[in-house]
């Protein structure tokens, strides 16, 4: 079956560096999704890429789709104390509506 | 908006004892909601797919005898883990999606604990 991983599995990084965690799908995917989960929450959805190549920014977020669009990967520049989170990505299969989630990378900064 | 309601948030109980926990959907019409299981640390894991109406699509693995699916209505989906087990412990957490390539709303998720 589809298989999702994200590496790294844990970065720790000193408040204002930046932070990149990279999602690998092992077969194409219709679209990708990233979710971020606070400790003891759920998860929250971030934001969705469909098109090959496909770059989107949230403010110090930015998300970029793969151009054979089995990768993605989510990059947050400056980070600060509330990017604090798992960060999941989470790959759909064409024709199918369910999610298969990424292993996260767990984000913890160093104040 | 897209709130996701789960209720309980915790439960305690006893081996052999079946527990029902309830996912709503509270502005927004579900098409679909989704079960996951997650463990300490782990990402989620897809335990069935339910449409509203219908049967639930269990994923592999997933004893569809242990885990009832009801979903109900457009807004309401419910897990019944039967004759519950200390294997059976983890975090329970549903989302509800308005169907095709809308994102998942996840409610806040179930803590089980069997003694």
């Amino acid at each position: 079956g589809q298989q999702v991983m994200q590496i790294p599995q844990y970065q720790h990084v000193q408040e204002g560096e930046d932070f990149t965690t990279y999602c690998n799908s092992s077969t194409t995917l219709s679209n990708i999704q990233w979710y971020k989960q606070r400790p003891g929450g759920h998860p929250v959805f971030l934001i969705q890429l469909v098109k090959s190549g496909e770059v989107k920014k949230q403010k110090r977020l930015t998300f970029q789709f793969g151009e054979a669009k089995k990768n993605s990967s989510l990059h947050i520049t400056a980070t600060q104390t509330t990017d604090v989170g798992t960060y999941f990505c989470a790959g759909r299969d064409f024709g199918n509506e369910k999610l298969t989630f990424g292993t996260g990378t767990r984000l913890t900064i160093i104040p | 908006g897209a709130v996701v309601s789960q209720h309980p948030s915790r439960v305690i109980c006893k081996s052999g004892t079946s527990v029902k926990i309830e996912c709503r959907s509270l502005d927004f019409q579900a098409t679909t909601m989704f079960w996951y299981r997650q463990f300490p640390k782990q990402s989620l894991m897809l335990m069935a797919t339910s449409n509203e109406g219908s049967k639930a699509t269990y994923e592999q693995g997933v004893e569809k005898d242990k885990f009832l699916i009801n979903h109900a209505s457009l807004t309401l989906s419910t897990l019944t883990v039967t004759s519950a087990h200390p294997e059976d412990s983890s975090f329970y957490i549903c989302s509800a999606s308005e169907g095709g390539d809308q994102p998942q709303h996840f409610g806040d998720g179930t803590r089980l604990s069997i003694l």
